[in-house]
This record gives structure tokens, sequence and C-alpha cells, in this order.
């Protein structure tokens, strides 16, 4: 079974500086699809980010974007210049590319979350 | 507007007593879930569904039950048999089983019991 952790329970920036939230995963496949959720207060759950494991390519939207070391099995997130509706909890998820019969592989995996708070 | 609409934001349940929360798209999605979600914690999957009329158990099904009579709808009843129910409970559609596509998830149901 694939595990994802989120070692870092809180994290906190200064408003326009950078931060970078840790999530390491384990699996044994080699085609997968990473994930950063972020849930604001309002508890909603937001897509931030997605990463394709066969793409090389680190995935970028606009000031938020991802180190993903594959041998590793490392999936960084990178926010810039941190605004205060940045603060949230962040997700990392995993999810299996190979979509059989088996629903096992069709779930996603999330990890424990960060707190990320936001100084003003 | 498309989205995923949970009802009702907050819900007590007393003892013995079951309790079912509503979850509805209109995103034409055909997969949908259910997660479970408690302080400290990542979210845990309860039913999952990709097709009307079929449904399957996620890894923390017990003392929950589903149904997926239409494609909008995939209520979740938390019977007397969980024990420990009190929870946050978010509902998600992605288009289909398998896709990489983002998965959509409602505002969320807060259960409590008194």
């Amino acid at each position: 079974a694939q595990t994802v952790t989120q070692s870092q329970p809180e994290m906190s920036v200064q408003e326009a500086e950078t931060v970078t939230l840790s999530c390491t995963y384990d699996t044994s496949e080699s085609d997968y699809y990473l994930f950063w959720y972020k849930q604001p207060p309002s508890r909603q759950m937001i897509l931030v980010i997605r990463q394709e494991a066969y793409k090389q390519q680190n995935a970028t939207e606009n000031r938020f974007s991802v180190n993903f070391q594959k041998a590793a099995k490392s999936f960084s997130l990178k926010i810039s210049d941190s605004q205060l509706g940045d603060a949230a909890m962040y997700f990392c998820a995993y999810r299996s590319a190979y979509s059989g019969s088996n629903f096992g592989n069709e779930k996603l995996t999330f990890g424990t979350g960060t707190r990320l708070t936001i100084i003003p | 507007d498309g989205g995923i609409t949970q009802s009702p934001k907050y819900l007590f349940r007393k003892e013995g007593q079951n309790v079912t929360l509503s979850c509805e798209q209109n995103l034409n999605h055909d997969a949908m879930y259910w997660y479970r979600q408690d302080p400290g914690q990542g979210l845990r999957l309860i039913y999952y569904s990709h097709i009307v009329n079929d449904f399957q158990k996620g890894d923390i099904a017990e003392g929950y039950s589903v149904s997926r009579e239409k494609k909008e709808s995939f209520p979740l009843t938390v019977t007397s048999a969980q024990k420990n129910p009190t929870a946050f409970y978010l509902c998600a559609s992605s288009i289909s089983r398998g896709s990489n596509e983002k998965l959509f998830f409602g505002s969320g149901t807060q259960l409590s019991v008194l």
C-alpha cells in the first residue's frame, strides 16, 4: 500500500517571502500522480497543483511550483511571494495511474497535512 | 454554476441513531467519493462509486452505508454501528473512473455526537 508523509505539521512564512512544504511517499509503482491540495478555514479542498510521475518537468501554477524527485520519492511544494490568502492546511496526495479492476488503485491517499501561517 | 452541494453543513447525532449526509453534483461526473477527515489527519476514503447502482468500500467503510440510485446523488448514512462518528465529511467527484483529472470537493458536513 502506498503511504504519504508530511513531516512538517506547521510552517510559517513572512508575507512576500518563499516557503517550501515537504512531502515524501512510498510506492512500488512506476507511474502515478501526485497532488497538492489546499484547505483554507472554509474547509473546502482546492487543488493547487498536479504532477504526473512520467513527466520530468516540474509542474508550475503561477506562484506555486513543485520539486519532484522521483528517485527520492519526494514531492515538495514551493510557494513564492506568499500572500495572506495562502494561509491554509496543505495536503499532499498520491494516486496510482493503473486504473484496472482493482479499486484500490483508484483512490487518493493523503498525507496528514501541513498548517501554513502567513505572518503580515 | 456547476459544483457539489453537501447538506447539512452541521449535523448532530444521538446515540443509536442513523443519520444521512447528502451529496449532490451537477457536473455530470461518473465517479463520486466520500472521505472522512479527523483533526490532525488526512482524508480517509469511506466509499466510492464509479457508476450508478455500483459502489465499493474504501479503507474505513465499517459503520457506513451508501447508495447510488442517480448519477447526481451519492448519500452517506452513518449508522449506529459507527462508534466514533464525530468528524468532518467531504464528498467529491471526478469525471470518470481512473481519470487523472482533479477531484471536485463539496464544502463538507461536520457531524457531532450529542
